[in-house]
């Protein structure tokens, strides 16, 4: 079974300053997804960035990129010039490549509060 | 609609009652799942649907949960004899594209909130 973990409960950040959130996780498959997922206070969850587990370039979105460690099953979130609207609760979460290719495993979630 | 809309948003149970949480998806979107989102936890897989045909449920946490989609648009997840660990946030998503071809993106709805008293 595929487990995440991110260590970080709550994190904060000041307005235009940047930020990692880290993430962790436990799987013997050789191919995968790994994905950022923002959830805003009441309102739904969103996808922010994923990531191929063959692919060795680092994604990026915008502001946000990932730091992809396949050996050290590392997959940690930067936010460059973090903006208010960014507060929200940022879930790491993994998706095999097959069999049950379509079932998202979670983490518990990092707080992340961002201050004027 | 333009999302994925769930109702009710929040649903106050007394021990015992049955609930029923309703799932409208996206148009034409094949997938759909249920996760069941506990305070303080990242969500947790409950079940998926392929159009109308269930293809895994093995996140449902007893045999009162009971979910369907008869006509692979609008999904129900019933609860019956509902039990205070049945308290979280059950949330619905869903996705354009089905089995491999799901690259995970995942559209949610907003969840309705259980509190079962």
């Amino acid at each position: 079974a595929q487990t995440v973990t991110q260590s970080q409960p709550e994190m904060s950040v000041q307005e235009a300053e940047t930020v990692t959130l880290s993430c962790t996780y436990d799987t013997s498959e050789s191919n995968y997804y790994l994905f950022w997922y923002k959830q805003p206070p009441s309102r739904q969850m969103i996808l922010v960035i994923r990531q191929e587990a063959y692919k060795q370039q680092n994604a990026t979105e915008n502001r946000f990129s990932v730091n992809f460690q396949k050996a050290a099953k590392s997959f940690s979130l930067k936010i460059s010039d973090s903006q208010l609207g960014d507060t929200a609760m940022y879930f790491c979460a993994f998706m095999r490549s097959r069999g049950s290719n379509y079932k998202l495993t979670f983490g518990k979630g990092t707080l992340l509060t961002v201050n004027p | 609609g333009a999302g994925v809309s769930q109702s009710p948003r929040y649903k106050v149970a007394k021990r015992g009652q049955d609930v029923a949480l309703r799932c409208d998806p996206i148009s034409g979107h094949v997938s759909l799942f249920w996760y069941q989102q506990a305070l303080g936890q990242g969500p947790e897989f409950l079940t998926y649907f392929q159009n109308e045909a269930q293809l895994d449920k093995s996140g449902l946490p007893s045999d009162r949960f009971f979910a369907e989609r008869p006509e692979g648009s609008v999904s129900t997840l019933k609860i019956q004899r509902t039990q205070q660990e049945d308290s979280a946030v059950y949330l619905c998503a869903s996705s354009l594209g089905q089995g491999a071809t799901n690259t995970g993106e995942l559209f949610f709805g907003e969840g309705s909130r259980l509190t079962v008293l």
